[in-house]
């Protein structure tokens, strides 16, 4: 069965510092991966996606991701971590194509100033 | 564009009582998703549309729930009777490749 794991409940950085957030997936066929971050009392936003080709990934807000295959990872990283990426974020796997995500717990970023 | 709306935001009730969440997705998104997620943990799928007919709610608990999605467009995800383990927030997702979710609703159930 699909499944994903965040080993990272809570992570906490000072601002300007660098970011890797750690995903890691089962699955049995190539997958599609998400990341997506939720703010306290918002929806979730896709901060980006990789379904094929190049394994790193360009997002929204000076995020990235890259896939690597062999160690079943989709690691979420941005160079210079700012105080308004406090939030909570989750990667996700799309279970047999795109519809079904399945999602990880989430990782907590806490940002000081 | 406006994104997926719900209402309502928060709902405080009663075991054993009813509720009725509603959700309006973006135009033209034929497909909709209604997700639960418990307190630190991610969204599990409840149940998914394509416009009216539903394609999975094999997570659905349908003693206790039931969903529905009015002429393919706005959909309700009912609760009866609740449990206290349903206190949770219910986001609604809408698709036509990436799925957009609206802010959920937060239900606490004493």
């Amino acid at each position: 069965a699909q499944s994903v794991t965040q080993p990272d409940i809570h992570i906490t950085v000072s601002e300007g510092a660098s970011l890797e957030l750690r995903c890691n997936y089962s699955y049995g066929a190539t997958p599609y991966l998400f990341w997506y971050v939720q703010s306290p009392g918002q929806g979730l936003q896709l901060l980006l996606k990789y379904f094929s080709g190049d394994t790193l990934v360009q997002g929204i807000k000076g995020f990235e991701a890259e896939f690597k295959r062999s160690q079943s990872s989709f690691n979420l990283r941005k160079p210079s971590v700012h105080w308004s990426d406090a939030a909570e974020y989750f990667c996700a796997v799309g279970a047999d194509n795109t519809d079904k995500l399945i999602f990880g717990t989430g990782t907590r970023l806490q940002v000081f100033p | 564009e406006a994104g997926v709306a719900q209402s309502p935001r928060y709902k405080i009730i009663e075991k054993r009582q009813s509720v009725a969440f509603w959700c309006n997705p973006i135009s033209g998104h034929a497909t909709l998703y209604w997700y639960q997620q418990i307190l630190g943990q991610g969204p599990k799928l409840l149940i998914q549309f394509q416009n009216n007919g539903v394609v999975d709610d094999s997570q659905l608990p349908k003693d206790r729930f039931s969903a529905e999605r009015l002429k393919g467009v706005d959909s309700t995800l009912k609760i009866q009777p609740a449990k206290l383990e349903d206190s949770a927030v219910y986001l609604c997702a809408s698709s036509l490749q990436e799925q957009y979710f609206g802010p959920g609703t937060r239900l606490t159930v004493t």
